[in-house]
């Protein structure tokens, strides 16, 4: 049974550095062709991804994020942790994590969210 | 401002058929395939349609997709109250290093 769960402040203050941690089970970080996302998603807006990282540690970010963001994984303790600097109000929202499935052949890159966690509400307030 | 483009609303009556569109670019819809995201009121999204047109084990096979050039379809037939929800598409876009690319979602009401 694969399962992914977020974990991480509820409440940071703006400029603030913020770090979820997604623990996952019921597959390994090291199988082949699967990874792990972030994504989040704005009160009441639509979803945005965020970064990815993938089982040969090949990671991948957002370009509007890009320079906020670090994704990293230790696959001896099933994690990946997402770290976003300098937070601010715009930043609010639940932040999912999501299992990966991808490969490449002649049709292009099929890449998708197979599994989700149950999301994480960040509020970003002083 | 989302990279795909759909709909905001959509709406049905029980049993009619309705349709979501998505449209993209070469760099994403036209180049990768795509899935559809299926968001129930105040849970998490859950995968719907992947690689244009298959669906995971466990969903209704009144839910198909399509794809042609650089946009893509959800059809749901047979509509039922339970679908009541919003609906994104997202893709692999291969511009800028490559980096996943949502629809803005549309919301779909059983009248």
């Amino acid at each position: 049974q694969v399962t992914l769960k977020e974990s991480g402040p509820v409440l940071v203050k703006p400029t603030e550095t913020l770090t979820l941690t997604c623990t996952v089970s019921g597959f390994s970080l090291s199988a082949a062709m699967m990874g792990v996302s972030w994504i989040r998603q704005p009160p009441g807006k639509a979803l945005e991804w965020l970064a990815h990282i993938f089982s040969n540690d090949e990671k991948s970010y957002s370009p509007s994020l890009k320079s906020r963001l670090t994704i990293s994984k230790d696959t001896s303790k099933s994690q990946v942790v997402l770290t976003m600097s300098n937070m601010d109000p715009v930043d609010t929202a639940t932040y999912y994590c999501a299992r990966i499935r991808h490969y490449y052949d002649s049709s292009g890159f099929y890449y998708r969210f197979d599994y989700w966690g149950q999301g994480t509400l960040v509020t970003v307030s002083s | 401002q989302s990279v795909l483009t759909q709909p905001p609303s959509a709406s049905g009556t029980p049993g009619q058929r309705v349709t979501i569109s998505c449209s993209g670019s070469i760099s994403n819809i036209g180049s990768n395939t795509v899935n559809w995201y299926q968001q129930l009121p105040g849970t998490a999204p859950q995968l719907l349609i992947y690689s244009n047109n298959q669906r995971p084990s466990g969903v209704p096979d009144r839910f198909s997709g399509s794809k042609s050039g650089t946009s893509a379809s959800l059809a749901i037939s047979g509509l039922q109250s339970e679908d009541e929800a919003d609906y994104y598409c997202a893709a692999w876009d291969d511009s800028l290093s490559g980096h996943v690319v949502f629809g803005g979602g549309t919301k779909l009401t059983v009248l």
